[in-house]
């Protein structure tokens, strides 16, 4: 079964300083792997998303992810951080059809605080 | 703006009454989630509808329905709210499950009293 691991339940960091968020994962055929973002009170908003296509991902607000299957790791990176960015993040992987029992499998979240 | 819409963002109920949550959506997607998320804990699917397929989870609790009348709606019931059942119910859709994104809305926060 699949699995995602994130190490840190917070991670804080000051301004205008690298972002790093780890995340693990645990499948036995190749994944699709998510990273979400959450604000304070909101739903989750999709950051980026590897479909096997390219294994740097680039997503929104200047976060991008790097795919490493030998490492079975998808860390989320920011080169600089902004206030804006505190925030909860989730990793997630799927790696079949649910159809074919596969679903959206959450880490249990990051969260990020960014000092000034 | 195609999204996905959660009403009310807060709803207060009382132990053991009834609530209805809704969720619409303007993306014409052919799948529609419901997920609990409790305090500081990633998203738990409860259920969801491919089409007018239900497919629930299976430790989701019978407490716990789900309908939906048409491709834009979808409504979760709580028949007896406990206290345990305080938390953000999140909506989402998607295309297709499994590997396709799935969209979020803005959530409706449970208080039972």
């Amino acid at each position: 079964a699949q699995s995602v691991t994130q190490l840190g339940s917070h991670v804080s960091v000051s301004e205008g300083a690298l972002v790093l968020l780890r995340c693990n994962y645990s499948s036995s055929v190749p994944p699709y792997l998510f990273w979400y973002v959450q604000y304070p009170n909101q739903g989750l908003q999709l950051l980026l998303k590897y479909t096997s296509a390219a294994t740097l991902v680039k997503g929104i607000n200047g976060f991008e992810a790097e795919f490493k299957k030998s490492e079975t790791s998808f860390h989320l990176t920011k080169p600089s951080a902004h206030m804006s960015d505190a925030a909860e993040y989730f990793c997630a992987v799927s790696d079949r059809a649910y159809n074919q029992g596969g679903k959206l499998i959450f880490g249990q979240g990051t969260e990020l605080s960014v000092k000034p | 703006d195609a999204m996905v819409i959660q009403n009310p963002r807060y709803q207060v109920t009382q132990f053991g009454k009834p609530v209805t949550l809704s969720c619409s959506q303007t993306l014409n997607h052919n799948v529609m989630y419901w997920y609990q998320q409790k305090s500081s804990q990633a998203p738990k699917l409860l259920f969801h509808y491919y089409d007018k397929d239900f497919n629930n989870e299976a430790d989701t609790p019978d407490n716990f329905q789900s309908r939906r009348p048409n491709t834009s709606f979808c409504f979760l019931d709580i028949r007896s709210p406990g206290l345990g059942d305080a938390a953000m119910y999140l909506c989402a859709t998607s295309v297709r499950t499994g590997t396709d994104t799935q969209y979020f809305g803005p959530g409706t926060r449970l208080t039972v009293l």
